[in-house]
């Protein structure tokens, strides 16, 4: 149990669908943040919120809305994603963005987009 | 902007061997450095990190790094192997500035028995 807790933990959808990925830190943490981790690639940071307000949106398509009701939880809502969405995700969260003790990472949500 | 580049795509090693993970990193001053692991089906857990002070730094799962300004590196070492280790480990970088992690593409390091 990392303290981080993502679901679904894996996801088939139509390019058509609509679905939402859900994360729950207890930790305390202030700062969440989701990362995309495809096959042979680094991973990409999509967004970050610090205090329940999005501070950076690394250019993620709008297909991609990302929803911080409060500083516990993150959702990911999808909407006609298309095949190369496919990846896993990666929620994260920190304390006011101090690098200190680094990010805790959730365990990810396998997304097959078909 | 800060990079990591992780030389080593895949790593095998006996267990019982040593292990060493290369990590070099492009930044114009110094950096915070990490080392994540990530297991199947896993998240990513810290192994260990570094900011400051000492070069030399302990982390868990009886991992070491060793920072050297003049190489740009942050490589990561474990003088025996256990077949747990088996796993995908990835190097991050961030800076004071902005706080972000920039990750490498990560090195698979599979060990046979």
């Amino acid at each position: 149990e990392t303290g981080v807790t993502q679901t679904p933990r894996h996801l088939v959808m139509g390019m058509t669908n609509k679905k939402s990925l859900k994360c729950e830190q207890h930790l305390g943490h202030n700062a969440m943040y989701w990362y995309k981790q495809s096959a042979k690639k680094p991973l990409e940071l999509m967004f970050v919120y610090s205090l329940e307000e999005r501070v950076e949106n690394n250019s993620v398509p709008s297909r991609f809305s990302p929803e911080c009701p409060n500083s516990s939880h993150l959702f990911l809502h999808l909407h006609t994603l298309q095949p190369e969405d496919s990846a896993l995700y990666l929620c994260a969260s920190s304390q006011d963005r101090n690098l200190r003790d680094g990010y805790t990472f959730g365990s990810g949500t396998r997304l097959t987009v078909v | 902007a800060q990079s990591v580049t992780q030389p080593d795509i895949h790593i095998t090693v006996s267990e019982g061997a040593s292990l060493e993970l290369r990590c070099n990193y492009s930044y114009g001053a110094t950096p915070y450095l990490f080392w994540y692991v990530q297991s199947p089906g896993q998240g990513l857990q810290l192994l260990l990190k570094y900011f400051s002070g000492d070069t030399l730094v302990q982390g868990i799962k009886g991992f070491e790094a060793e920072f050297k300004r003049s190489q740009s590196s942050f490589n990561l070492r474990k003088p025996s192997v256990h077949w747990s280790d088996a796993a995908e480990y990835f190097c991050a970088v961030a800076t004071a500035i902005d706080y972000k992690l920039s990750f490498g593409a990560g090195t698979t390091v599979t060990v046979r028995a």
